[in-house]
């Protein structure tokens, strides 16, 4: 089974500041999956990337993709309280079954 | 539109017990799939179905664990007998499904089980 490391594990910054998360493999994904969890609720899908290189802009959310299809990083410009939460990689083993990381937990402080 | 749904939201139970979480899939979607989410183990695929047909169950703990599929719409994950190190959340998410594309999968809000 391919492994997904994730860091940081936790962020704690003040709203207004950028962060830059980073989720890392040895294995190549056909495609990866970045999801989002509140308390309580299941992870939402925010985004997926397939092409090596490829960049995708979600309002303030920036994901890419690796060159080589190994790793992945979600910056976030001007964090907002709103953006707190579990952010999750998620990288397709094969199509349909992903693996995924540990998590990043994300905390924008007022 | 209704999003997956699952019960209980929430289960408490002795060890030993039968342990039985439900799931309805997004009307229309064609795969299923149960994870359970732990501290320790982060989130972890059990197993997925296509067209209520198990696909790959390599996650499934051991053989306490089971689960079913009867019709597009519902779907039954079982622990006989269940154990406290079973604690965890268990999602249910669906998608739909077509050739090898990745398509994203929609989450339940799960059922945080605690087995004491």
């Amino acid at each position: 089974t391919q492994l997904l490391e994730q860091s940081p594990q936790f962020l704690s910054i003040q709203e207004g500041e950028n962060l830059t998360v980073y989720c890392n493999s040895s294995s190549v994904f056909s495609s990866l999956q970045w999801y989002r969890q509140e308390p309580g609720e299941g992870p939402v899908l925010l985004v997926t990337v397939v092409t090596g290189g490829e960049v995708k802009k979600l309002k303030r959310l920036t994901f890419q993709f690796g060159d080589a299809r190994k790793d992945s990083s979600l910056h976030i410009t001007a964090a907002q309280t709103g953006d707190t939460g579990l952010y999750l990689c998620a990288g397709a083993e094969r199509a349909q079954k992903l693996v995924f990381g540990q998590g990043t937990r994300l905390t924008i402080n007022p | 539109d209704a999003g997956v749904i699952q019960s209980p939201r929430h289960e408490v139970t002795e060890m030993g017990q039968e342990v039985t979480l439900r799931c309805k899939p997004i009307s229309g979607h064609n795969s299923l799939f149960w994870y359970r989410q732990t501290m320790m183990r982060g989130l972890e695929l059990l197993i997925y179905f296509n067209n209520n047909v198990p696909i790959d169950d390599s996650g499934m703990p051991e053989d306490r664990f089971s689960a079913k599929m009867p019709n597009a719409s519902f779907s039954t994950l079982k622990i006989q007998p269940s154990e406290p190190r079973d604690s965890a959340v268990y999602f249910c998410a669906s998608s739909f499904h077509r050739g090898a594309s990745n398509q994203p999968q929609h989450f339940g809000d799960g059922t945080r089980l605690s087995i004491l």
